[in-house]
């Protein structure tokens, strides 16, 4: 069974400065797809970066860049120039290649931006 | 675009009753997914609704059960409802597999108090 694992339950980083998430995942699947999603108080799930795994190149989206290792089960998320609004839930999600909609996601980090 | 949309935003039941939670696609999606999402945990995945039929299942038990009607919406049951079910519930709904595009969308979801 597919698992995915986030250890940190809470992080805080100052405004302006670098953070980074930290998730790992456990599948048999050689086709998969990897994501970060944000969850802020208003609860919406909110998608800020995506992987493929047959992709190498890491993805990147403005200030959010991930640093895949797919041979670690790595997944971690890097977010620069931290701004107040990054304040959230961040959750690492899994899925299948072959599936649609079916995520598997981890218990979720904390995050709080201090000015 | 509207995005995904549920309703209610808040619920509150009691014990051995019945609720009904309402979901709207987004534009040109035709999967509706179902999360619930327990207190300082990552959601869980419910079940799976493409073309009017349940298509994967989580592991819930049978007291949860849902529909998709023609124009994609979708509705999540839950019967004989317990304390234990009290939870925000998500819908996300995904893009037509031909597209081969996994990101799945999600709405603000409803969060459900049983007392």
């Amino acid at each position: 069974a597919q698992t995915v694992t986030q250890s940190q339950p809470e992080m805080s980083v100052q405004e302006a400065e670098t953070v980074t998430l930290s998730c790992t995942y456990d599948t048999s699947e050689s086709n998969y797809y990897l994501f970060w999603y944000k969850q802020p108080p208003s609860r919406q799930m909110i998608l800020v970066i995506r992987q493929e795994a047959y992709k190498q190149q890491n993805a990147t989206e403005n200030r959010f860049s991930v640093n895949f290792q797919k041979a670690a089960k790595s997944f971690s998320l890097k977010i620069s120039d931290s701004q107040l609004g990054d304040t959230a839930m961040y959750f690492c999600a899994f899925i299948h290649g072959g599936s649609q909609g079916n995520l598997i996601f981890g218990k979720g980090t904390k995050l709080s931006v201090k000015p | 675009d509207a995005g995904v949309t549920q309703s209610p935003t808040h619920l509150i039941k009691t014990r051995g009753q019945q609720v009904t939670l309402r979901c709207s696609p987004k534009s040109g999606h035709d999967t509706v997914s179902w999360y619930q999402q327990a207190l300082g945990q990552g959601p869980q995945f419910i079940f799976q609704y493409y073309e009017e039929e349940e298509r994967q299942r989580g592991n819930f038990p049978d007291r949860f059960s849902g529909h998709q009607f023609p124009n994609y919406s979708s509705e999540l049951n839950v019967n004989a409802l317990l304390l234990g079910d009290s939870a925000l519930y998500l819908c996300a709904s995904s893009p037509p597999r031909h597209l081969m595009n996994t990101e799945a969308f999600f709405g603000q979801g409803t969060r459900l108090t049983v007392v």
